[in-house]
Parts: C-alpha cells; structure tokens; sequence
C-alpha cells in the first residue's frame, strides 16, 4: 500500500504572508508527483508534474520542489491572496499513466 | 468549454437505490480514470480504463460498483443498493494518449445516501 502523506492538514494565513506545505511519498518505484489545487464546487486544476530529482517548477507565485531520493516535495506560495484559498493536493504515480495515489490535502485559507 | 463534465453535480438517494453517474471527457482522450473522496479523506482510486477496455479496478469497487466505456468516449459508474457508507464525491479524470501524465478532473458528483 503506498503511502503519501500531506503536513500541515490545514493553515491560516493572511494576505500577504508566504507559506508552504509538505508532501512525502515512497521513494522507490518513483515516476511522477502532481500538485493539484482544488477549490469548493470546482474540478481540481493541475498545478505541477515533477518527475526528475531535484526539478523546480514555478507558475507565477507558487512554486515547488522535488526530492525523490528523500521522497519529499515542497509547495511554495509567495505573497498569498484570498484567491489562493484551496485544498492542495499532491499524488504520486509509480509509472507514466498510471493511477494515481494521493494525499489528504492542506485546506489553505487566506484572509483580506 | 472544453474541459471534463460530469453529470449529475449532486445526487441524493435512499438507502438500497441504484445511482448512476456520466463523465464525459476531453475529446481524443484515450485514458479515463475514476476516484472516490470521502469526508477527510485525499480522492482514492476506483478503475482505469483505456479507450473502450477496462484495464484496473481497486479493491475499493464491491460487486455493487460498475463502470463501463462503451464506445471508448463517455464512462458511467453505477451503484447498485447504495449504502449510507458510499456517500462521498465522485471524480472522474481523462489524460492523453501521448505528451502529458497530467490526469484533468471534473468537477465531480457529490452523493449523498440517506
């Protein structure tokens, strides 16, 4: 059974502050790791997909990192706004198209 | 809008009824996924299929759970004699045949068995 576990379960924080959140998953059998972001009454979005070791990725303020020889990765806000408010999710795949298995989440909200 | 649709949003249903649920893709893709959340809980996986065939079901998918693709487009998952235990949130997801691992979601159908 894989195991892929998401810290903090949920943060505050306000407008204007930096935060990020944790993702550990197996480090053996790795292929890929998602960062998804799901907001109330919509379909997930896809945020990232990271497959190599030590890989970066950036979409405007977020950002995240990859550790696969440690099973880690970090998401990254800078600057949060309210929009930001979302359960962020990460999911890890063990080949190309696989299923994947996923995280509980971080329920971020940010207040004006 | 060209994104993955599902039908109904919501569904509310007494125990021992059958439900069923549509996802309808992106177009052209071939891949086809469907996941389960409930309460607390990130999405688990249900069963895979790829074009028209049916490729992994989870252990999660009792006897009382069908899926099916028939044409390799839209998917329906059906529940036979829900149980107050299947409430939860359906999320069905599509990737492309080649480029991408990305899966899209849909919006997803929120059941409720009374």
């Amino acid at each position: 059974i894989l195991n892929v576990e998401q810290s903090p379960q949920s943060l505050h924080v306000q407008e204007g502050d930096s935060t990020n959140f944790t993702c550990s998953f197996p480090s053996s059998n790795f292929y890929a790791l998602h960062w998804y972001r799901w907001e109330t009454a919509k379909s997930p979005e896809a945020l990232f997909v990271m497959t190599l070791n030590g890989d970066e990725k950036k979409k405007g303020r977020i950002s995240a990192t990859l550790n696969t020889k440690e099973g880690y990765s970090y998401l990254y806000i800078k600057g949060s706004q309210p929009e930001d408010s979302a359960t962020y999710l990460c999911a890890f795949a063990n080949s190309g198209y696989s299923t994947l298995t996923f995280g509980k989440g971080t329920m971020l909200l940010v207040s004006p | 809008d060209t994104g993955v649709s599902q039908n109904p949003r919501h569904k509310i249903t007494k125990r021992g009824q059958n439900v069923t649920f549509r996802c309808d893709p992106i177009s052209e893709h071939n891949r086809l996924y469907w996941y389960r959340q409930t309460l607390g809980q990130g999405p688990e996986f249900l069963t895979y299929f790829q074009n028209e065939a049916q490729l992994e079901k989870s252990r999660l998918l009792s006897d009382r759970f069908s899926a099916e693709r028939p044409k390799g487009s839209f998917s329906t998952l059906e529940i036979q004699r829900t149980e107050q235990g299947d409430s939860a949130m359906y999320l069905c997801a599509s990737s492309p045949r080649s480029g991408t691992p990305k899966q899209f979601f849909g919006p997803g159908t929120r059941l409720t068995v009374l």
